[in-house]
């Protein structure tokens, strides 16, 4: 079965430069979710999109910026890159509920930014 | 506000041992809860979940949780633990849907797993 796919699976930055990552959900699924998740942190909710539109937001930071494409992929922007943003970011998508499935969130194995 | 909490941030359990790991809740209406499973560098992957109606809910690589309300809790069991079970387990609690369905994550329990 399709799974949620995210790129880059790594990436490495040094501090002020920019980062884009990549999530493409599962097909049919038309909502995707953003989490950081720090070394040895549970994983913090960062921003959510339904149907293109940003449907909620988090601890994101105003540097950070996401959006959802027509075709339901999604991009994080992150700009003025901190030590701090060294963390593991997982894309998660979901049908809505009230479809068979509906609700459940699928993660991708995340995309490992270090930030240098 | 929505929170979750596991009281146990590592256990260690003999091979073919039994498991519960605690999960605690704080919700106002009835929760969606969910057990993830997450092994290290990997992503999370969804053991079961509790929407409605049977409290006793059957999810994969055998695991079972129940969800009581009484005690705002939903515990994850698992009759005989494989090493293969050892990971990191999240409890998670998700928001209304109409607020977004964002998850909010326990701490996480380590499992180790003797031989």
């Amino acid at each position: 079965a399709a799974g949620v796919i995210q790129s880059p699976r790594h990436l490495i930055k040094e501090k002020r430069e920019t980062a884009t990552l990549k999530c493409y959900p599962i097909p049919r699924h038309d909502t995707v979710y953003w989490y950081q998740q720090g070394p040895g942190q549970d994983p913090q909710f960062l921003i959510s999109f339904y149907e293109k539109m940003q449907s909620d937001k988090g601890s994101i930071p105003d540097r950070f910026s996401a959006q959802q494409f027509s075709d339901y992929h999604s991009e994080l922007n992150m700009s003025s890159l901190e030590l701090g943003d060294s963390a593991l970011y997982f894309c998660a998508s979901s049908l809505p509920l009230g479809l068979a499935g509906g609700g459940e969130q699928y993660f991708g194995p995340g995309t490992r930014l270090t930030v240098t | 506000a929505q929170s979750v909490t596991q009281p146990d941030i590592h256990i260690t359990v003999s091979e073919g041992a039994s498991l519960e790991l605690r999960c605690n809740y704080s919700y106002g209406a009835t929760p969606y809860l969910f057990w993830y499973v997450q092994s290290p560098g990997q992503g999370l992957q969804l053991l079961l979940k509790y929407f409605s109606g049977d409290t006793l809910v059957q999810g994969i690589k055998g695991f079972e949780a129940e969800f009581k309300r009484s005690q705002s809790s939903f515990n994850l069991r698992k009759p005989s633990v494989h090493w293969s079970d050892a990971a990191e387990y999240f409890c998670a609690v998700a928001a209304p849907y109409n607020q977004g369905g964002k998850l909010i994550f326990g701490q996480g329990t380590e499992l180790s797993v003797k031989p």
